[in-house]
């Protein structure tokens, strides 16, 4: 069965930063774009940012752009979520996610970063 | 950005009644190569968000055939036949044509 893992969530104060991991298993890591999107505490879906197959091409919803940084290990089939300044806003579940179009799409379980003083 | 609207936001059923949600997106979803990127997602309480339908009206492997899309261009409607206790949860509708891909804001199910 295809798994993902997120880790590296917990509480952490303004300002400072986190690490998110996400480890897949049991499918293809390397052919598909990979995602983060978060859940804000009883809100809606947010896609935060994407990453190419091979790791050449980013990009970023403008409320995270300049903070937070995406890459991925297709060797070690682990997708990353480097962030920076944040902020209560950036307070929400966090999804990794394996999304391709028409094949077949995967969610982690989700990782829950809270930003508090 | 594209923005989708979702309504109801809130629909109590009856089971074994039909229901129907509605979507529609501020720009067309079509690309140059003529594909429609809508997609259905179900996400029951406390669970992570599962792709019920992609590209307007492909249900995924597993999906109950009682779940229906359609729609074309701005407008998207998912339909459910007969309402089970399991389809309780909020639905969403989400576009991949152009990024930010974004959600409509929810259609929460509940059951009368």
């Amino acid at each position: 069965e295809v798994h993902l893992e997120e880790s590296g969530g917990g509480l952490v104060q303004p300002g400072r930063s986190l690490r998110l991991s996400c480890t897949a298993s049991r499918f293809t890591f390397r052919s598909y774009w990979m995602y983060w999107v978060r859940q804000g505490p009883g809100k809606g879906l947010v896609w935060v940012s994407r990453i190419s197959p091979d790791g050449t091409e980013t990009i970023y919803a403008d409320s995270v752009g300049g903070r937070f940084t995406i890459s991925r290990d297709n060797a070690k089939n682990t997708l990353y979520l480097q962030m920076n300044s944040l902020g209560v806003d950036d307070a929400a579940v966090y999804y990794c996610v394996a999304y391709n179009w028409k094949s077949p799409m995967y969610w982690g379980q989700g990782i829950l970063v809270t930003v508090s003083s | 950005d594209v923005v989708m609207t979702q309504s109801p936001v809130s629909l109590p059923v009856t089971l074994g009644q039909p229901a129907s949600i509605s979507c529609r997106s501020s720009q067309s979803l079509v690309n140059s190569a003529g594909d429609t990127h809508l997609n259905w997602f179900q996400q029951r309480p406390g669970q992570s968000p599962r792709r019920l339908i992609y590209e307007v009206s492909n249900r995924d492997s597993g999906v109950p055939d009682r779940f229906t899309g359609s729609g074309s261009g701005t407008d998207f409607t998912l339909k459910i036949s007969r309402v089970e206790a399991e389809d309780v949860g909020v639905y969403y509708c989400m576009q991949g044509a152009r990024w930010p891909f974004t959600f409509g804001g929810g259609t929460k199910v509940e059951i009368k």
